[in-house]
């Protein structure tokens, strides 16, 4: 089967760090991306991981382990408009020689001062 | 800046109407999606077109079919709308594969009554 585990929610302080971690077990993985959801508004891409490590960009880095099935975004000097839900979701096969993206049910984070 | 909009914010409907939800996107995109989000269970797929007049199925395509005449717009059809496809409706857009990220519309919210 395909599954995809996040955790439901989580809080932090204003300028601390969280890690978000994601685990799946997919039929076929061409891709792991982070997308960031405030409320209301639509899911916007954060990151890309196809290779093992860490990726950095500014803020928020995104690590990938294959062998592991794992995944976490890393977000550093919280902000509160940080607080949003952050998904997580596995580029697999799919028919017709395509891909899907299979998300996971996403992380609701709160930032608190 | 891409651009994916959906015609409806909001929206109610009677059970057993048939509804349409639009998506138009203003970038070229060959491959576009509709999926639905409700709590708990992350973003599932309905169904998904690589090109103009093909679709393919998603993870839960019942009770709902698709249209795509043009490039641009790909329409999602409840053609007997129930109460449980009351949801929050958002529709994506890709350049080619999967690879890329993909744009999402702001979404609809649908309640059937």
């Amino acid at each position: 089967g395909q599954n995809i585990d996040q955790p439901t929610e989580m809080t932090a302080t204003e300028g601390a760090i969280v890690q978000i971690n994601c685990t799946y077990q997919t039929s076929g993985f061409n891709g792991l991306f982070w997308y960031q959801q405030h409320a209301g508004e639509a899911p916007t891409f954060l990151s890309y991981n196809v290779l093992d490590g860490l990726e950095e960009k500014g803020r928020f880095s995104s690590f990938l382990s294959r062998s592991k099935g794992y995944s976490y975004l890393l977000l550093k000097e919280l902000q509160m408009k940080d607080s949003a839900s952050y998904l997580c979701a596995v580029s697999s096969p799919f028919s017709g020689g395509y891909n899907k993206l299979i998300f996971g049910a996403g992380t609701r984070l709160a930032v608190h001062p | 800046d891409v651009k994916v909009t959906q015609s409806s914010r909001y929206l109610v409907k009677r059970t057993g109407e048939k509804v349409f939800l639009e998506c138009v996107q203003d970038m070229d995109h060959e491959n576009m999606f509709w999926y639905r989000q409700d709590p708990g269970l992350g973003l599932r797929l309905i169904y998904f077109s690589y090109d103009v007049k093909m679709k393919e199925k998603g993870d839960i395509p019942e009770g709902y079919s698709v249209s795509r005449e043009k490039k641009e717009r790909f329409s999602l059809i409840l053609e007997s709308a129930s109460t449980n496809q009351t949801s929050m409706y958002l529709c994506a857009s890709t350049p080619g594969t999967d690879y890329y990220e993909q744009y999402f519309g702001p979404g609809t919210r649908l309640t059937v009554t």
